[in-house]
């Protein structure tokens, strides 16, 4: 079964301050893995997809890694309006094409001014 | 930039109603999604629709649940007798020819009492 794991539950940073969130995953055979920032009561909006293992994303702060095992989330110079959920998820090789997808639990970011 | 619409926001309603929850999804976009979040949990996957036909459905999506797409552009989601565990957030989503990327509408907030 596929599994995606979110870390830090929730990240405390002071405006500036750059950090990064983890995504760890499990899966038989990735066809795709996907960020996305949630602000409270909204949708997710979609950030990036990887596909493949060294490949690498930027916009604006945010800089998305993937390795075979997990994926980095790098927030360069965060403010304070950088604070939301940022949900990973990931889409399986297996079953039918455009399926679903495997979201984690989220990191909770807060950056303060 | 076009976006995922959903209508209501908000819907309240007395257990064992039926409610429709609709979805407009991106125009160009062919495989539609619907989700659901429980307050506080993860985004769950319930069904994925192509063609005029469920691709993928989870466990969730049980005889209570159906998914129409009653003409060019609306897309809905059914539920026949709610439960007060129905409540929740409820996400559809798109994506276009060739790409894996699904699209978010804002939501429709769901309390069954």
């Amino acid at each position: 079964e596929d599994q995606v794991t979110q870390s830090p539950e929730a990240l405390r940073l002071q405006e500036g301050e750059s950090s990064s969130l983890n995504c760890s995953y499990t899966v038989s055979g990735l066809r795709g893995l996907f960020w996305y920032r949630q602000d409270p009561g909204k949708g997710p909006e979609f950030l990036f997809t990887l596909y493949s293992a060294g490949e690498e994303k930027e916009k604006e702060r945010l800089k998305a890694t993937l390795t075979k095992k997990e994926s980095f989330l790098h927030i360069t110079a965060p403010k304070p309006e950088d604070s939301a959920t940022y949900l990973c998820a990931l889409r399986d090789a297996g079953g039918t094409s455009y399926g679903k997808l495997t979201f984690g639990q989220g990191t909770i970011l807060t950056v303060h001014p | 930039e076009p976006e995922v619409t959903q209508t209501p926001s908000h819907q309240v309603t007395q257990m064992g109603q039926e409610v429709i929850l609709r979805c407009v999804p991106i125009s160009n976009h062919l495989y539609f999604y619907w989700y659901r979040q429980i307050l506080g949990q993860k985004v769950e996957f319930l069904v994925s629709f192509y063609n005029n036909e469920i691709s993928e459905k989870s466990e969730i999506f049980d005889d209570q649940f159906s998914v129409e797409r009653p003409d060019g552009s609306n897309f809905t989601l059914k539920i026949r007798s709610t439960k007060l565990e129905d409540s929740a957030m409820y996400f559809c989503a798109s994506s276009p020819p060739g790409s894996e990327t699904q699209y978010f509408g804002p939501g429709t907030r769901l309390l069954v009492l």
